[in-house]
């Protein structure tokens, strides 16, 4: 089955910096790349995703990109800010998400001011 | 909010009773499912439902049984668990088509669930 490797686990930033969290999958029929965010005493949020037939994507300040032939994707925030502190977790997925998905451990993103 | 409710939000129940997770979504989807998450291991599929059938069980122990009567409304019955089984119990749906396209999951709250 598929594995997803995530890191950091914790990453620290001061406010306005960016942040870049990586991940890599194991199957390369893996088409569905989504990344949610977790904020305390909540259900994960789809904040952006990313199709196999595409390299980059990009929603204001978020951004992804993947490596189809490395196996690795990874978000990019920008001008980081206070309400992004949360855990952020990415995923992915073959048959585009239906039979569901496979997760990375996360990645604690904490913003100093 | 998601579209997505369950119930209870919080739950602590003892290794021989027995307890049922509801999970309903209004979001006209055609499937559910049922993930784990617990504090060091990454959110863990459970089971999957399209068109209110089962179309996943990942080795998950019989002591975990899921439901879905229609397709929005998912159920886990629980009984005689272990504390191991402790753990935040989130719900999903999505509109899963045929073949499948790019469908974005919709996540409830979750039931954190104690076990004694």
């Amino acid at each position: 089955g598929e594995n997803v490797e995530q890191h950091p686990s914790t990453l620290s930033v001061q406010e306005g910096d960016s942040a870049v969290i990586k991940c890599t999958y194991s199957d390369s029929a893996s088409n569905y790349f989504p990344w949610y965010k977790q904020e305390l005493g909540k259900g994960p949020q789809l904040i952006i995703d990313i199709r196999s037939n595409v390299g980059e994507k990009k929603d204001q300040r978020i951004a992804v990109t993947l490596n189809k032939t490395a196996k690795h994707f990874s978000l990019h925030i920008t001008e980081t800010q206070p309400e992004d502190s949360a855990v952020y977790f990415c995923a992915a997925s073959m048959r585009g998400g239906a039979d569901g998905l496979t997760f990375g451990k996360g990645t604690h993103l904490i913003i100093q001011p | 909010e998601t579209g997505v409710t369950q119930t209870p939000r919080h739950l602590v129940m003892g290794m021989t009773n027995k307890k049922s997770l509801k999970c309903e979504q209004h979001l006209g989807h055609n499937a559910m499912y049922w993930y784990k998450q617990s504090a060091k291991k990454p959110l863990e599929l459970m089971f999957v439902y399209s068109l209110e059938e089962r179309v996943e069980n990942n080795s998950v122990p019989s002591r975990f049984s899921p439901e879905c009567p229609n397709s929005s409304h998912l159920f886990l019955h629980l009984h005689t668990l272990q504390p191991e089984d402790s753990a935040l119990y989130l719900c999903a749906s999505s509109q899963a088509i045929f073949p499948p396209t790019y469908n974005e999951q919709f996540f409830g709250p979750g039931t954190r669930l104690t076990v004694l």
